[in-house]
């Protein structure tokens, strides 16, 4: 059975950058019929979808926080991270890693299974 | 203010059916592309309730099944359930945006 775990920090300060990781149990992050993502949740707000990346390192972010994140992937270890620089307030949120599935890259992907999510503060 | 639009809450006695819609345009939905939704339940992670369109996964009960048409999709849920209460999110792809989720529906059993 897959699991998904993120970890980091709890709190950052704001202006620092956000790096969170995921660690991937109970199957391959290297299989080539899955994709892997970050969304987020602001404290009793919607989700938000960051980006994703596939095992080979292609990646796909949100047009409103690309010039922010960066995603990447370590096989080796069966992880995938993501980077949020440049942090406000408006970043705190649960982010929560999850698997995009579907025949497609990005295209009518779905997520499933979903991490427990972690919560995140950007406050000084 | 989501790209995709779902009403903010709905209810629903035990047994009775309800259907929560999600509406976007001709960039997502509109395009063709599927809709997935999920049901959060209080304090936990998003989990997949349906997918392309209307696809349940494994274990989830038959009481739930999602639809589409043109720019829109819906959820039903029948024979509602006081362990249905929760929030519900829609999710498709956006030509522009690519991944998007709908803002949100908390369903509330009377």
């Amino acid at each position: 059975q897959l699991q998904l775990q993120e970890s980091g920090p709890g709190l950052v300060k704001p202006s620092e950058t956000l790096s969170l990781t995921c660690t991937v149990s109970g199957g391959s992050i290297s299989s080539s019929s899955y994709y892997w993502g970050w969304i987020r949740q602001p404290p009793g707000k919607g989700l938000e979808w960051i980006g994703s990346i596939y095992y080979s390192g292609s990646t796909y972010y949100n047009p409103s926080l690309k010039s922010r994140v960066t995603i990447s992937v370590d096989t080796s270890k069966n992880q995938f991270s993501l980077k949020l620089s440049s942090v406000t307030a408006a970043d705190t949120a649960v982010y929560y890693c999850a698997r995009g599935c579907g025949q497609q890259w990005l295209i009518d992907n779905w997520f499933d299974p979903w991490g427990q999510g972690t919560l995140v503060t950007v406050s000084s | 203010q989501s790209v995709l639009t779902q009403p903010p809450s709905v209810s629903g006695a035990p047994g009775q059916r309800v259907t929560i819609s999600c509406t976007g345009s001709s960039s997502n939905i509109g395009a063709g592309y599927d809709v997935h939704w999920y049901q959060q339940l209080p304090g936990t992670a998003p989990k997949l309730l349906i997918y392309g369109n209307s696809n349940r996964p494994s274990g989830v009960p038959d009481r739930f099944s999602g639809s589409k048409s043109g720019t829109s999709a819906s959820l039903a849920i029948t024979g509602l359930q006081a362990e249905d209460e929760a929030d519900y999110y829609c999710q498709s792809y956006d030509s522009s945006l690519k991944g998007v989720f709908g803002g949100g529906t908390k369903l509330t059993v009377l």
